[in-house]
């Protein structure tokens, strides 16, 4: 059981270059997360899923897109990205049984934009 | 949650002492209030909960006070460890509502060995 897996841990990235960032969870969570997290800052949630094929929109979702076509899988896309993009990001998951609910988090994609 | 700049609010502690983290949460609404102890370069690990209709639960070395009235929420570590040295991060839900956790900030904790 890995939990909750992130692809790739490192990425350096060009403005105006795109990328999508893997999350991957074998818990059969229901409802899974993208978050960014800048220094000094908390967690911003990006966008967030409560089921396979719906997506919704959290905080910053501005540059950013994502898909859950599968239930294990959230992808979060960034199609033209900008040195203001540069972060951590995190990806979760929960499992909705109860509604928004502890959430269980994977280990973090860095990613820089020149 | 906390309202701080660029730094983190830190609480530099002696190990063996008790440490307590405190979070002043936003929404008055809020019933379900979490924990989470995040490492250098790591992901967010879940500590302990809470529901409103408690003011106090313990785990193992830790555990959450909520004072409602003043919407604050703390989290007492005893015993304070080398390995506790992380960033603490609360978070608060509505747990019939419609909306995500919300994040506080986080405080470092630092362990002075």
């Amino acid at each position: 059981n890995a939990g909750v897996t992130q692809t790739p841990k490192f990425r350096v990235l060009k403005t105006g270059q795109s990328m999508t960032l893997l999350c991957a969870q074998d818990m059969n969570h229901e409802y899974m997360y993208w978050y960014r997290q800048d220094p000094g800052m908390g967690l911003r949630l990006i966008h967030y899923s409560v089921g396979e094929g719906t997506t919704a929109k959290g905080e910053v979702p501005d540059g950013y897109n994502v898909s859950r076509l599968k239930k294990q899988n959230f992808l979060l896309g960034l199609e033209s990205a900008a040195p203001s993009q540069t972060s951590v990001y995190f990806c979760a998951s929960s499992s909705g049984l109860a509604g928004f609910e502890t959430q269980y988090f994977g280990p973090g994609t860095r990613l820089l934009v020149l | 949650g906390e309202s701080v700049g660029l730094h983190l609010p830190t609480l530099s502690v002696q190990e063996g002492d008790n440490s307590i983290i405190n979070c002043a949460y936003s929404n008055s609404a809020s019933d379900y209030f979490i924990w989470y102890k995040q490492e250098s370069g790591k992901g967010p690990q879940f500590i302990i909960d809470i529901r409103s209709n408690m003011d106090k639960r313990q785990g193992q070395r830790v555990t959450v006070l909520l004072n409602k009235t003043v919407k604050h929420l703390s989290l007492q570590i005893a015993a304070t460890q080398p390995g506790d040295s992380a960033v603490y991060f609360c978070a608060e839900n509505i747990r019939s509502g419609n909306t995500p956790l919300v994040f506080g900030k986080g405080t470092r904790l630092s362990v002075i060995a």
